[in-house]
């Protein structure tokens, strides 16, 4: 049963446009929330999170936007560019309990120049 | 600050070998966890330790599986013995304990275990 899904496995865009990636949690429990990077041959790391005392996370070209009624946060970038290819992985914990991130499948973007 | 340390970054091994992997966490560092990464599966929790202590291993496939951490800066993930459906990458993070408030974990750059 997974708690954190992202449903597009990948995504394609073209260089200077915006890419939107999605995730969805079924656990009502979770109030916060990250994504992480993953190039190849390398391990994920921290990109931007949001808690869910917020709707909107904004860094540089990266904003996180979170719908708690729908349990849905994705992640905007504005303006894509190739260094931005990557498979990009959400996740979810609850803060309080010091629980573990639980994190969904991924998304690999591919930006095309 | 040299990061999370994995050892070895591939490993290829015949079915019913024993495989260790290694990781040192960053220095400060309370929490480590083991994760696996697959295509079907993504990124699953195995196990995670706070103060050299296993928290939580209920993400260990089976048996064959174990973790220890003898001391702060080391731990390793054995696999004993290996099957070719253990063929993933595996990843250990570490954070502290402020941080995991906020969630923030660091990663290791992985091992790719191949099992013939």
């Amino acid at each position: 049963d997974q708690q954190v899904k992202q449903n597009s496995p990948s995504l394609s865009v073209q260089e200077g446009r915006i890419s939107i990636l999605n995730c969805d949690y079924t656990n009502s429990m979770f109030d916060y929330f990250l994504w992480y990077k993953k190039y190849p041959a390398e391990g994920p790391t921290f990109l931007i999170s949001i808690s869910s005392i917020k709707d909107k996370n904004e860094d540089g070209r990266f904003t996180v936007f979170l719908n708690k009624s729908a349990k849905h946060l994705s992640l905007h970038i504005v303006p894509s560019q190739p260094g931005d290819s990557a498979v990009y992985f959400c996740a979810a914990r609850i803060n309080s309990g010091n629980t573990p991130l639980v994190f969904g499948k991924g998304t690999r973007l591919s930006v095309i120049a | 600050d040299a990061g999370v340390i994995q050892s070895p970054r591939h490993e290829v091994t015949e079915m019913g070998q024993e495989v260790t992997l290694r990781c040192k966490p960053i220095s400060g560092h309370d929490y480590l966890f083991w994760y696996r990464q697959t295509m079907m599966r993504g990124l699953e929790l195995l196990i995670y330790f706070n103060n050299n202590v296993p928290i939580d291993d209920s993400g260990m496939p089976e048996d064959r599986f174990s973790a220890k951490m003898p001391n702060a800066s080391f731990s390793t993930l054995k696999i004993q013995p290996s099957e070719p459906r253990d063929s993933a990458v595996y990843f250990c993070a570490s954070t502290l304990q402020s941080r995991l408030v906020g969630g923030t974990q660091y990663f290791g750059p992985g091992t790719r275990l191949t099992v013939l």
